[in-house]
């Protein structure tokens, strides 16, 4: 099973409006990262949040983390329809064999201009 | 510019065939990684290498095999034992292997069958 777990799987918002997508995981982490991906590309690196803090920013994204409800939730302000694209969760996983990091099934958001 | 190259970018394998997907970086990053993502879920791991000579399987490992002589490559063979290889492959890559490391990725190729 998925360690981390977007929320919802599609997305659809106007222009100008913001975003919100949610991560949830299992076990407890040491870090999360967002990731974005355009159709047909690879992964871009968003943000890395770890477990001891609560909130981050990055331009107009912001991304928060709750570990006592395991979850994280990234904030895309004011989008374009450049945002258009899947964006995934990344956890690691603290009781495996080796370190690795979980990549969720993603959420499909549509700006439409 | 620095980053990390995939070719080809499609890639068709007949019956029987092993097929080798190329992967670069001239980033100088110890760690390389290969994915597989299919639609609809994220992506999973099938090798990983923390340095040069040296690489561990990942969750998806059977019918695929890696190879890393130099720092820079890590290239990915897809063999015959893989019955179901159509799929998106991304390769990627960190300054060192750790679960704190953003990782770079490339653009992917894309493995149909013929």
């Amino acid at each position: 099973s998925q360690q981390g777990e977007e929320d919802p799987q599609a997305l659809s918002i106007q222009e100008g409006e913001n975003a919100t997508m949610n991560c949830s995981y299992k076990t407890s982490i040491n870090n999360l990262q967002w990731y974005r991906q355009n159709s047909g590309r690879g992964l871009v690196h968003l943000i890395l949040i770890r477990s001891n803090e609560r909130e981050k920013h990055s331009g107009r994204l912001r991304v928060t983390l709750d570990t006592s409800k395991k979850s994280s939730s990234l904030l895309i302000t004011a989008s374009r329809a450049a945002d258009t694209a899947s964006y995934f969760c990344a956890t690691d996983a603290l009781r495996t064999s080796y370190d690795k990091v979980i990549f969720g099934p993603g959420t499909s958001l549509s700006v439409i201009p | 510019d620095g980053g990390i190259t995939q070719s080809p970018k499609y890639l068709f394998r007949k019956e029987g065939q092993n097929v080798t997907l190329s992967c670069e970086q001239n980033l100088n990053h110890d760690a390389m990684y290969w994915y597989r993502q299919d639609p609809g879920q994220g992506l999973r791991l099938i090798y990983y290498s923390q340095i040069v000579n040296d690489f561990q399987k990942g969750d998806i490992a059977e019918g695929y095999s890696v190879s890393r002589e130099k720092k820079e490559s890590f290239p990915l063979t897809v063999t015959s034992a893989q019955k179901n290889p159509t799929a998106f492959y991304l390769c990627a890559s960190s300054i060192v292997q750790g679960v704190n490391q953003p990782q770079h990725f490339g653009d992917g190729t894309r493995l149909s069958i013929l």
